[in-house]
């Protein structure tokens, strides 16, 4: 059974760095793009980039690019997301999701609910 | 890349059928045969009803179903049941080789 497990939820302050995960098992993990997407309170779904885990090859939305860095190991089938300096606007929930042929979604992780607050 | 355009909301009464539908453009949509449809209920993650445009995947009830015609693509769903209120998101390959969303979908089952 293809799983995506997530990290807990995050309280942060503005300015703080983190780096939330996403466990992949049951299924070749670097066989597969995995890709992280941001839904903030009330709001739709934003892609916000991927990563091959096989060549780290990483591809990121426009909207994103330079904002965030997402990263993986192999050896412990985890992908990473990762911030250098919280804004309050990076108030959302972050979902983890394999990318199955030609980059469609199939299966999600559970979600990580980022906070960041003063 | 700007997100696909779909409905905000759309409802229907139980038995009904209802149509999604998500707009792009010839760089992802119209492009490509690689559209699929997602389902969201409140407070759950994500779940995948339909992909390559019109495919469902095991344990995906025969009442959801997809097309596509030039640059729009379509969401389906026919005996409307109360189980089906939920948001539906579009997303599609891009020539970019990147995936673009759509703005989503509010179903309301009256």
């Amino acid at each position: 059974e293809v799983q995506l497990v997530q990290s807990g939820a995050e309280v942060k302050k503005p300015g703080e760095s983190l780096r939330i995960s996403c466990k992949g098992s049951g299924y070749s993990f670097i066989g597969y793009w995995i890709g992280w997407v941001r839904q903030m309170p009330g709001k739709g779904l934003e892609w916000m980039g991927m990563i091959y885990p096989s060549d780290s090859d990483t591809r990121y939305s426009p909207s994103f690019q330079g904002q965030v860095t997402i990263s993986a190991d192999n050896s412990i089938s985890t992908a990473y997301l990762q911030w250098s300096g919280l804004k309050a606007s990076d108030t959302a929930m972050y979902y983890c999701v394999r990318h199955r042929g030609w980059l469609q979604p199939d299966y999600w992780g559970q979600g990580t609910l980022v906070t960041v607050s003063s | 890349q700007s997100a696909l355009t779909q409905p905000a909301s759309v409802s229907g009464s139980p038995g009904q059928s209802i149509t999604i539908s998500c707009t792009g453009t010839s760089s992802d949509v119209g492009g490509y045969n690689y559209v699929s449809w997602s389902q969201q209920h409140p407070g759950k993650a994500p779940k995948l009803l339909i992909y390559d445009v019109s495919y469902r995947p095991s344990g995906v009830s025969d009442r959801f179903s997809g097309s596509k015609s030039g640059n729009t693509a379509s969401l389906t769903i026919s005996g409307l049941q109360a189980e089906d209120e939920a948001d539906y998101y579009c997303s599609s390959y891009t020539s970019t080789s990147i995936v673009v969303f759509g703005g989503g979908t509010k179903l309301t089952v009256l």
